[in-house]
């Protein structure tokens, strides 16, 4: 009974080659989240949308996207991934409500070559 | 500042023991503290969490204890397992928000 789902699990993309992850959900939760996690990092919120409310941290690079068509699904553009774009890739989601609980799927794991 | 220290980085114990992770913020703008637990290649799973009303929780091995005027908070887990071993990780939910700061983690080893 997978909640959130993310595809692909693994990606491989080329030094400026444009890659898209997607993730989608079946909680029915109005929030949806990016974060970024490298290596013995903690996660690093990139944006997240209330509904389609799109809010973008100010450190978040130009070069990341997201599109989110409607409430289960939710995409990460990386428009020319760098070496330094190499990461985990979560997607996680949140009622929004009162019960703030937040939910992780199990993440894409990006190479850049 | 919206911040979240985790202390320790790194924990080793033997089975049975009861490794304590700690965290302390100064915004008092957080309203929500939970725990995440994590094994590698994996993401975050949310473990338990406690509102700032409340001074423990306990759900089965895993104890919160908060400590409001310290602005402090911490993870117990109880008669540990080698299963245990993965790194953990501290939050808090910013008020009038739905955003969450995350702490450093702590990887914990428990040896068999």
């Amino acid at each position: 009974d997978a909640m959130v789902i993310q595809n692909p699990r693994y990606q491989v993309t080329q030094f400026g080659k444009p890659v898209t992850l997607s993730c989608s959900q079946t909680l029915n939760h109005n929030v949806m989240y990016w974060y970024q996690q490298k290596s013995s990092q903690a996660p690093k919120l990139l944006f997240h949308y209330y509904d389609k409310d799109f809010n973008n941290e100010a450190d978040t690079p130009d070069n990341f996207q997201s599109r989110r068509p409607n409430t289960s699904f939710c995409f990460l553009d990386i428009r020319s991934p760098g070496l330094g774009d190499a990461a985990m890739y979560l997607c996680a989601t949140s009622t929004g409500g009162t019960g703030y609980e937040q939910y992780f799927g199990p993440g894409t794991r990006l190479t850049v070559t | 500042q919206q911040q979240v220290k985790q202390s320790p980085q790194s924990l080793i114990v033997q089975k049975g023991g009861i490794p304590i992770i700690n965290c302390a913020y100064e915004n008092t703008a957080f309203d929500y503290f939970p725990w995440y637990q994590q094994f590698p290649g994996k993401g975050p799973a949310l473990l338990i969490a406690i509102r700032p009303d409340v001074s423990e929780k306990k759900e089965g091995r895993f104890t919160i204890s908060f400590n409001k005027s310290a602005k402090q908070f911490s993870l117990h887990i109880m008669d540990s397992q080698p299963g245990d071993s993965a790194t953990y990780f501290c939050a808090a939910a910013v008020s009038g928000t739905y955003k969450y700061i995350f702490g450093t983690g702590t990887r914990l080893k428990v040896l068999a």
